[in-house]
């Protein structure tokens, strides 16, 4: 099956740092979502990128589906912006296969 | 507009014993999913409901089953538990299934096998 793999595994910023979040996909995929799971457990989309740029507040993404990779872009930093990011795909028959994640601290 | 929901939010029970989840989606939102993050073993896929049907399983052993209702809310059971289903279950809902639609997430039950 399709591998998802993130990179890096774990990420220390200081508040007001600028990060870039990386996901590498095995084949072809027909979309791909980001996620920030908070320290409750709940996952929150972030984004509904399967190809091109989005833009939300500090954050935005960026998919080449041909090239088989995503980025994350987290600006200005906060702490509340701490916890895992997922990225997630969808081959078809629905079921999204997520990353490994990535694991932020930003401390103040 | 309410998010997905999820009950209970904890569950505590003994290996043997069964445990029953419980899901309800986004009004709208006719396919539900469910997922499982163990520790360790990152997030996986369970089952896929839509219009009351299974539509796909994850690689999970029948032990773990489920039904979709008429309202379209979602029952994850779990048969004969084991230590190793200790787990977050996560439950999602999207719009109908055949454009790919993106999946919205519920807040989880932690179930937790004793």
């Amino acid at each position: 099956g399709i591998q998802v793999e993130q990179s890096p595994p774990d990420l220390i910023l200081q508040e007001g740092a600028n990060s870039t979040l990386r996901c590498n996909f095995s084949d072809s995929v027909n979309n791909l979502q980001w996620f920030h799971q908070n320290p409750w457990g709940q996952l929150i989309n972030l984004f509904y990128i399967p190809s091109g740029t989005k833009q939300n507040g500090r954050l935005s993404a960026t998919t080449v589906a041909t090239e088989r990779y995503s980025l994350l872009y987290i600006s200005s930093s906060q702490t509340t912006d701490s916890g895992v990011y997922f990225c997630a795909v969808n081959t078809g028959f629905q079921k999204l296969v997520f990353g490994t994640g990535t694991r932020l601290l930003v401390s103040p | 507009e309410a998010g997905v929901t999820q009950s209970p939010t904890h569950l505590i029970k003994t290996r043997g014993q069964q445990a029953t989840l419980r899901c309800s989606p986004i009004s709208g939102h006719t396919s539900v999913y469910w997922y499982q993050q163990a520790l360790g073993l990152g997030l996986q896929f369970l089952l896929w409901y839509d219009e009351g049907e299974e539509r796909n399983r994850g690689n999970f052993p029948p032990r773990f089953s489920g039904r979709q209702f008429p309202n379209y809310s979602s029952e994850l059971n779990v048969n004969a538990l084991e230590l190793e289903d200790s787990a977050l279950y996560l439950c999602a809902s999207s719009f109908p299934a055949g454009g790919l639609n993106e999946q919205f997430f519920g807040p989880g039950t932690r179930l937790t096998v004793l």
